[in-house]
């Protein structure tokens, strides 16, 4: 089976822009989470989604969002950029929800100017 | 509210050696503890899992609820185990189920 895909793998915004990330999950797996990953704080859990339903959600501010499609792709949208959100945006999606083993994408790179 | 703490950012061992990386971790209910793996320039992998008490690459852990700990250990150290070692906790069941990770470890192997 294919992995965890993620697009674009790098991206430069400038503060005040709005950018949209994208996941694809293995095939069969129907729940996918939304990780940040920055040196200070480490991976931090943004949100969960499964059958295109939001089942959990992380400490982050309302200008992070996402959603979840019919055939399990999830976007993952931030508003309002700021410098603080320069990090790597893990997906990863899993068979079930609330599963422990999570498929990890690539990421996307993201920086902001 | 759920913490995990691994108190070494890097680890350094001699091939052949014995390694443990430390994993404790904060949470008032029952957890599920996760070792994940990142080798250089591939993704973030599932190690081991608690529950499933498996030995994996010669890797094993054991979760001390009374320490609240759940040390990675390995009798024999190998270069390839050189990669950054996360421990994760996972709550248990509802809504409120989420990876919580600790900061890493990055283990290096020397020849």
């Amino acid at each position: 089976k294919a992995g965890v895909t993620q697009t674009p793998r790098y991206l430069i915004k400038t503060r005040g822009q709005q950018v949209t990330l994208s996941c694809s999950p293995i095939s069969g797996h129907r729940s996918v989470s939304w990780y940040q990953q920055t040196p200070g704080q480490g991976l931090q859990f943004l949100f969960e989604y499964f059958s295109e339903t939001q089942r959990n959600k992380g400490n982050f501010p309302g200008r992070f969002s996402g959603r979840q499609f019919s055939n399990s792709r999830s976007e993952m949208n931030v508003s309002t950029l700021e410098l603080g959100d320069s990090a790597l945006y893990l997906c990863a999606s899993s068979p079930v929800v609330f599963g422990g083993e999570q498929f990890f994408g690539p990421g996307t790179r993201l920086t902001v100017l | 509210a759920q913490r995990v703490t691994q108190p070494e950012k890097l680890l350094s061992v001699f091939k052949g050696a014995p390694v443990e990386l430390k994993c404790n971790y904060s949470y008032s209910g029952s957890p599920e503890l996760f070792w994940y793996v990142q080798y250089s320039r591939q993704r973030l992998q599932l190690l081991l899992r608690h529950i499933s008490r498996e030995s994996i690459k010669g890797f094993t852990a054991d979760l001390n609820k009374g320490e609240t700990s759940f040390h990675l250990k390995k009798p024999f150290a190998q270069e390839e185990d050189s990669a950054m070692y996360y421990c994760a906790l996972a709550g248990s069941g509802g809504s409120n189920y989420k990876l919580t990770f600790g900061k890493g470890t990055l283990l290096t192997v020397n020849p």
